[in-house]
């Protein structure tokens, strides 16, 4: 079992859509990235966040610690938005991310 | 706004062969790291490295695989005798404090094809 699960793992969304991406783990940590990789490979860092919510734009991060839970939410999503999210967490005493699958997101116009 | 380079962006070698993958953090980051994505697969951690010493690493990371600070810019990975399923895409990150602090910046990857 993965010990980073997310899920859609594919998500196709009409522009303007509210889009929620989950990220589930099972095992303790002390943050939660979420990241985006466009086509081509490139990884950015779209938030860190270990408690409460984080809002950046149009993206909104939350988490919940004692249920192990994320959620990524884009707001009046657009085709630019089109990628993989990815969530990777932070175990307790560790620099290692353990990264989960993905999701890939397409907006269609 | 600085960020982590990474050369080359795609590298071909030969099965057997000796490979250098090269980066260059950010200049004022304390903190490096190498990961893997193998095609259509997660992406997995492979080495964080700090204070010019490896300060974790995974299973994948045998004594195929080293890593180096040669100079005060540089960090690289470097796979002895390539294998086929060393096939991926290479990325390297660096923070500016230990992972929990900061945020991990990324590199845009070297692709790695072994023939």
């Amino acid at each position: 079992k993965n010990e980073v699960e997310q899920s859609p793992q594919n998500l196709t969304a009409q522009e303007g859509e509210f889009i929620t991406i989950n990220c589930s783990y099972s095992v303790g940590i002390s943050a939660l990235h979420w990241l985006q990789q466009h086509p081509g490979g490139g990884i950015v860092s779209l938030f860190m966040l270990s408690s409460g919510k984080k809002k950046h734009g149009r993206l909104i991060a939350t988490i919940n610690i004692q249920e192990k839970h994320s959620s990524l939410h884009i707001t009046a999503s657009h085709p630019r938005d089109s990628a993989v999210y990815i969530c990777a967490v932070l175990g307790g005493a560790t620099n290692k991310l353990i990264f989960g699958t993905g999701t890939l997101l397409a907006v269609q116009p | 706004e600085p960020e982590v380079t990474q050369t080359p962006s795609h590298q071909v070698t030969q099965m057997g062969q000796e490979v250098i993958l090269r980066c260059v953090p950010i200049s004022n980051h304390l903190y490096f790291y190498w990961y893997r994505q193998i095609l259509g697969q997660k992406v997995e951690f492979l080495v964080s490295f700090y204070n010019n010493e490896i300060s974790e690493k995974s299973e994948i990371f045998d004594d195929q695989f080293s890593v180096e600070r040669p100079d005060g810019s540089n960090f690289t990975l470097k796979i002895r005798s390539t294998k086929l399923e060393d096939s991926a895409m290479y990325f390297c990150a660096s923070s500016e404090q230990g992972a929990s602090n900061q945020p991990q910046h990324f590199g845009d990857g070297t692709r790695l094809s072994i023939l």
